[in-house]
This record gives structure tokens, sequence and C-alpha cells, in this order.
């Protein structure tokens, strides 16, 4: 699986868009971005995932640039309740072993 | 809710003991998959299953050791307990190879 890199930490004030980036230079044709969070000591919570069009679901949009090397997770209104680390993952889709390979991620702190 | 059920939710032990962790996948999902997560490691694949049979392996010790039942339900055995040892242990399931999986709110094991 492509390496994935993400900034240890951000802050995003309430209400506000939280923006969070990944670099996934190295990311193959048949590749899916994946993004999955964990709030404190909870299980990864899946967020979306995408290909190399635009996502969006009830949680999150993704914007996968055009030769998705990056994307972007957009929290549009962010809560403090979603304050968490985010996981960006790259991984081959739903045709061969699946394992998630998590980094660091992304302390994301919401403010009030 | 997940839907992934995993148990004891605490569990306390000694050094030199060995622990079963049972995870129950949603209802239909033939993959699980566990995941361990110290403090200085983040968190780790072990090993997955589906529909029960061994498919992946990552970091796994040789002192662990899992299975897969006819139920679709998963132990993971932890023997000749370390204190390193002590971590939150995931499991997680999804429908098949490669769907979005998940997770479980985990085991907490702490080795005294």
């Amino acid at each position: 699986d492509a390496k994935t890199t993400q900034p240890p930490s951000m802050d995003c004030a309430e209400g506000r868009a939280a923006n969070l980036p990944c670099n996934h230079s190295t990311i193959s044709g048949n590749e899916y971005v994946y993004w999955y969070r964990q709030i404190h000591s909870q299980g990864p919570q899946y967020i979306i995932h995408g290909l190399k069009n635009n996502e969006t679901n009830e949680m999150a949009s993704l914007i996968i640039t055009e030769d998705r090397k990056s994307s972007t997770l957009i929290l549009p209104h962010a809560t403090l309740r979603d304050t968490a680390v985010y996981y960006c993952i790259v991984r081959v889709g739903e045709t061969s072993g699946s394992r998630l390979t998590f980094g660091e991620g992304t302390q994301l702190t919401v403010n009030p | 809710d997940s839907g992934v059920t995993q148990t004891p939710k605490h569990l306390i032990t000694a050094t030199g003991q060995r622990v079963t962790l049972r995870c129950s996948p949603r209802s239909g999902d033939l993959s699980v998959y566990w995941y361990q997560q110290s403090l200085d490691q983040g968190l780790q694949f072990l090993i997955q299953y589906y529909n029960g049979e061994e498919r992946a392996k990552g970091n796994i010790l040789e002192r662990f050791s899992a299975q897969q039942f006819p139920d679709l339900h998963s132990e993971l055995n932890l023997s000749s307990l370390e204190l390193g040892d002590s971590a939150l242990y995931f499991c997680a399931s999804s429908p098949r190879q490669g769907a979005r999986a998940f997770f479980g709110q985990g085991t907490r094991l702490t080795v005294v």
C-alpha cells in the first residue's frame, strides 16, 4: 500500500470547515483513498473513500487532485465531537487483501 | 454502534498468563481483522480471517494466535504475556475482502 503523509496536528474553530490534507504521491492506479477517524481510544470509524472522483456523504467531502497525488478531507461544519485523530489510508480496493495500514494520522482539535 | 462486539472490554492479568479476546462481527460479515494499539506503536494490523480461513498476517507475535469459527466469531489468544503486550486490541469486520471495515470498541488489556 502507498505511503501517506499527514500533518501531525491541526486546529479548527467550531462551526468552521476543517480541511485535512493528505499526500500520497506514490499512489497506484488501482488504489483508493480511505479516511477513518479515532475518537479518544474508541474503535476507528470509517468516514469516506474514493478512487479519483470527489465524493460526499453525510459526514464529509473528499477532494482528490487530478493527478491523485494528494487529497483533502473536508468536514463542512466542525463540532467539538469531531475532535479526533484522522487517518488517511491508501489501499487497493475491493479485489484483494484488505488490511488497513494506519499511519500517525492528524490530531484535529475543534475549539469552541 | 458499529455492530461489532468485543468482550471483555477490560482485562487485567499477570505476566506469563494467557488470555482470550472474543469478537462477534456484524451479522453476515465474513472478514474479521485484529489490530493492536499500544502507546508507542499506533494501530498495528495483526491478522485477518475470511470465512474461517486465515487470509493475511501482519506483525503478530508467535505467542499470539487467532481463529475464526463456523459461526464467524473470532478469538485472539495471547499467551506468555509480557508487560509490553498491554494495549488496546481492536477487532473489525467487513462483508468481504477490501470492503470498508467496521471496528469494535476494543479490549483494553493491562498486563501487570
